[in-house]
């Protein structure tokens, strides 16, 4: 079963930024949070994760809450081809991602 | 640098036909998962290997489907008398270090979509 919970769509200037919210209140102490995203007909694509600091790389931003239960993902500036579904996952022990239903991100001109 | 590949990129069966499906890994990645996609559902585990033992295939959902590492590379899996509920998109993951890390981030390929007919 998922251990995250993912509003299941939403919507976004292009231009502007998006962030999107994930929960994961059961999240234990060395599990990481990982964030994917999948555009239609292709593998997911992975963006960014992290442990308990806030990270950044050329994708996006990762904050994530000093109690670890939730995350927000950051894209900076969205764009027309950031259209796509976003997975927030806890990497379980045994190394496998988990996925959930994810979050449905329209950028609208 | 070259990504993770798979083969073939669609894949029409008759019900009852035995298919194969190929995943060529990241070069060096000790790790290799397969997942399952059906429409408009987020990927499912099927199995892990690390290097060319199959730690985990909690996620087979019958003993029709196999998959084997036999040289800790290239993967295969294999869905034998395939039946309509195995359409899905198939999908090959690789990553660099084993399981112990969960530091090293999966990289997935595109996938083959299986149709059953």
């Amino acid at each position: 079963d998922a251990k995250t919970t993912q509003p299941p769509s939403m919507d976004c200037a292009e231009g502007r930024a998006a962030n999107l919210p994930c929960n994961h209140s059961t999240i234990s102490g060395n599990e990481y949070v990982y964030w994917y995203r999948q555009i239609h007909s292709q593998g997911p694509q992975y963006i960014i994760h992290g442990l308990k600091n806030n990270e950044t790389n050329e994708m996006a931003s990762l904050i994530i809450t000093e109690d670890r239960k939730s995350s927000t993902l950051i894209l900076p500036h969205a764009t027309l081809r950031d259209t796509a579904v976003y997975y927030c996952i806890v990497r379980v022990a045994g190394g496998k991602l988990i996925f959930g239903q994810g979050t449905e991100l329209s950028v609208k001109p | 640098g070259a990504g993770v590949s798979q083969s073939p990129r669609y894949k029409v069966a008759k019900r009852g036909q035995d298919v194969a499906l190929r995943c060529d890994p990241i070069s060096g990645h000790v790790s290799l998962f397969w997942y399952q996609q059906a429409l408009g559902q987020g990927p499912e585990f099927l199995t892990y290997f690390q290097n060319e033992a199959q730690l985990d295939k909690s996620g087979l959902p019958s003993d029709r489907f196999f998959a084997e590492r036999p040289e800790g590379s290239v993967s295969t899996l294999k869905i034998q008398r395939t039946q309509q509920e195995d359409s899905a998109v198939y999908l090959c993951a690789s990553s660099l270090v084993g399981r112990s890390s969960y530091n090293s981030p999966l990289h997935f390929g595109n996938g083959t979509r299986l149709t059953v007919t």
